[in-house]
């Protein structure tokens, strides 16, 4: 079973959706999780990181993290266009010196 | 832009051989991480070097070595190729503010083993 799980998609949506994209983990060691943007044929892009459970905010993005069912997710409002592009969950057991372990991404389309 | 660059952008190796992969982090950080990411999946761990030297290494074999400059700059060196070596390679440079370090990722180098 793999450490962190993450559906692939692809995610096709409107322009001016909200979406929603989930990541699940299996090692409650994690305690820092991060979204990264990766366009096509580019490297990952940091979109937001957070280390305690709730919401944190960021613009049009919202980061989600339930400790308790192992559980994050990434919301994005009023989805644009420019937002296609894969979205890669990443996690660490601390903030500081650690390997990321990453899901295996989610590609998204926004269709103007 | 992230201030990481790596080079070259594409190579193309046949099984069997070395390559080598270069990437030149932002000043000042002092972590480096090099990452494997196959078509469609997530990037793998490969190791992470601080202040010159191994400081963790994901499960991959021997035959996946690095090296770190005091320039901030540092290697990936893949020996005896095979197919399945081809991928994107990234690397992540990090330093620390506080508590938190956060990577910081190049654009990759995209091997192609054939």
């Amino acid at each position: 079973q793999k450490e962190v799980e993450q559906d692939p998609g692809p995610l096709s949506v409107p322009e001016g959706a909200i979406v929603s994209l989930n990541c699940t983990y299996s090692n409650s060691a994690f305690q820092y999780f991060m979204w990264y943007r990766q366009y096509s044929r580019k490297g990952p892009e940091l979109l937001m990181y957070t280390y305690s459970s709730g919401n944190k905010e960021d613009g049009r993005f919202t980061a989600q993290v339930d400790k308790s069912s192992k559980y994050i997710s990434l919301f994005i409002r009023d989805s644009q266009p420019s937002d296609s592009a894969t979205y890669l969950c990443a996690m660490a057991p601390s903030t500081s010196g650690s390997r990321l372990t990453f899901g295996e991404g989610t590609q998204l389309t926004v269709n103007p | 832009e992230t201030g990481v660059t790596q080079s070259p952008t594409h190579l193309i190796k046949t099984r069997g051989q070395q390559v080598t992969l270069r990437c030149s982090s932002q000043s000042g950080h002092n972590t480096v991480s090099w990452y494997q990411q196959a078509l469609g999946q997530g990037p793998q761990f490969i190791f992470q070097y601080y202040r010159e030297e191994e400081n963790g290494r994901g499960n991959f074999p021997p035959r996946f070595s690095g090296l770190q400059f005091p320039n901030y700059s540092s290697e990936l060196n893949v020996n005896a190729l095979e197919l399945d070596d081809s991928a994107l390679y990234l690397c992540a440079s990090s330093s620390k503010r506080g508590a938190e370090e956060t990577q910081y990722f190049g654009p990759g180098t995209r091997l192609l083993v054939l």
